[in-house]
């Protein structure tokens, strides 16, 4: 059980474009989802907290209007990437938590390896 | 304030057991958590420990001391795919996990 899908896995967009990345849990419902950011060889960097039905909650420095997160339903929250620049490549990783056994333990999605041109 | 400490790199050779520390501070606590990640892939649940002890899972095992605000994973007979980063993290009063910043753990032959 626990699991957690994201899509796309890979992605290579024009610089200036959008992109959409879909989180998903597959057998559990998910209130509060996470996004994070991890650049080559850095830690894992939480970019927001999307709780559903209500707006995400950005960490300081991360830019709510480029990176656009709707959590519309239990079981799926997306990432919207606006006009895309290189220096947004990066590796996007989702995770959500289980509140039917929360004790605050996320499970991951595979990641979105996103490349700007 | 909440804080997590674990050192950023470190080499053990195959076969041979490490120990990853990780030191917190938090206002509270709801328990810690170990996550494995490997090079480019998201991180994976390894362990969780809310009482004070060791947990053993097969060549990984877990301690706690809650009154040293103290942890570490223990990894026993190391494989190269044990290459990796741990991550450790506590759940703050929302559950939310803070997250140390990971230990890469090296193994050579």
């Amino acid at each position: 059980g626990a699991v957690v899908s994201q899509h796309p896995s890979r992605v290579i967009c024009k610089s200036g474009t959008s992109v959409k990345i879909e989180c998903r849990s597959l057998d559990f419902q998910a209130t509060t989802m996470f996004w994070y950011r991890q650049f080559p060889k850095k830690s894992l960097m939480l970019m927001a907290t999307s709780n559903e039905g209500s707006k995400a909650t950005y960490e300081q420095g991360v830019e709510k209007d480029k990176f656009l997160i709707n959590h519309a339903s239990l079981t799926l929250s997306t990432l919207t990437v606006t006009s895309a620049h290189p220096e947004d490549s990066s590796f996007y990783i989702c995770s959500a938590r289980d509140l039917q056994w929360d004790r605050g333990e996320q499970y991951f999605g595979p990641g979105t390896r996103l490349t700007v041109t | 304030g909440q804080n997590i400490d674990q050192p950023t790199e470190m080499t053990a050779t195959e076969g041979a057991i490490v120990q990853i520390n990780c030191t917190y501070q938090t206002s509270g606590f709801n328990g810690l958590f170990w996550y494995q990640q490997h090079a480019g892939e998201a991180p994976t649940f390894l362990s969780y420990n809310v009482l004070d002890g060791l947990e053993e899972k097969g060549r990984f095992s877990s301690f706690l001391s809650r009154s040293k605000g103290y942890s570490y994973l223990l990894l026993k007979e190391l494989q190269m795919k044990d290459s990796a980063s741990y991550l450790c993290a506590v759940p703050d009063s929302n559950y939310q996990l803070i997250w140390g910043a990971g230990t890469k753990l090296i193994i050579k032959p």
